[in-house]
């Protein structure tokens, strides 16, 4: 089943532009992650945040997380053509059987030269 | 170079031919899964394993087996595929247990017919 359903499924932009893209999910979580993928392709690992933290950033990427809403967002700055792909959210939660990782569907950026 | 291989990337087979897909790290990691992807579904678990001999089923089980006789190595089988197993198909390993970053394998693309 998703845990993350991401919003919103497809996003389109000029270069230079930001990109939001929004994730939301439905149990307590340890920590989130965003992933993206180039099509075809494995997935990448891009942040982690955890639950007990608001917002993280790593270079163009600025995460936020807000619990009590079950909500996150990724925001890309200063869009290139190059980070046209598909964004993952997923959220990691201790369960009985262990870690499991549990991915949303997905958006899809497009970033257009 | 850190990596998790997956072996082969593209195959099309007939139905009920046993195939096994392989996957392998580098990286020493405890923590191995297996996930499919087909459109509007995103990424859903198939098994995982947290370390050698231990295994357990993910969201979609039903028509793979998997084994763990060595850290490194984790092989998806299918013992009687069919045509809604046509997917891609991720490969995916991560340092202890505690819900942290996971590394992908590049995929393999499984037709059915």
């Amino acid at each position: 089943s998703q845990q993350g359903e991401e919003d919103p499924q497809a996003l389109s932009i000029q270069e230079g532009e930001n990109a939001t893209m929004n994730c939301s999910y439905k149990t307590s979580i340890n920590n989130l992650q965003w992933y993206r993928q180039n099509s075809g392709r494995g997935l990448v690992h891009l942040i982690l945040i955890r639950s007990n933290e608001r917002e993280k950033h790593s270079g163009r990427l600025r995460v936020t997380l807000d619990t009590s809403k079950k909500s996150s967002s990724l925001l890309i700055t200063a869009s290139r053509a190059a980070d046209t792909a598909s964004y993952f959210c997923a959220t990691a939660a201790y369960n009985n059987a262990g870690n499991m990782l549990t991915f949303g569907g997905g958006t899809r950026l497009m970033v257009k030269p | 170079e850190a990596q998790v291989t997956q072996n082969p990337r593209y195959l099309i087979t007939v139905t009920g031919k046993k195939l096994t897909v392989t996957c392998s790290q580098n990286m020493n990691h405890e923590y191995m899964s297996w996930y499919r992807q087909d459109p509007g579904l995103g990424l859903r678990q198939i098994y995982y394993s947290m370390n050698v001999e231990v295994t357990d089923k993910g969201d979609v089980p039903e028509g793979y087996k998997v084994s763990r006789k060595e850290k490194r190595n984790f092989p998806l089988i299918l013992e009687s595929p069919s045509p809604n197993q046509t997917s891609l198909y991720f490969c995916a390993s991560q340092a202890g247990l505690a819900g942290g970053e996971q590394f992908f394998g590049p995929g393999t693309r499984l037709t059915v017919l």
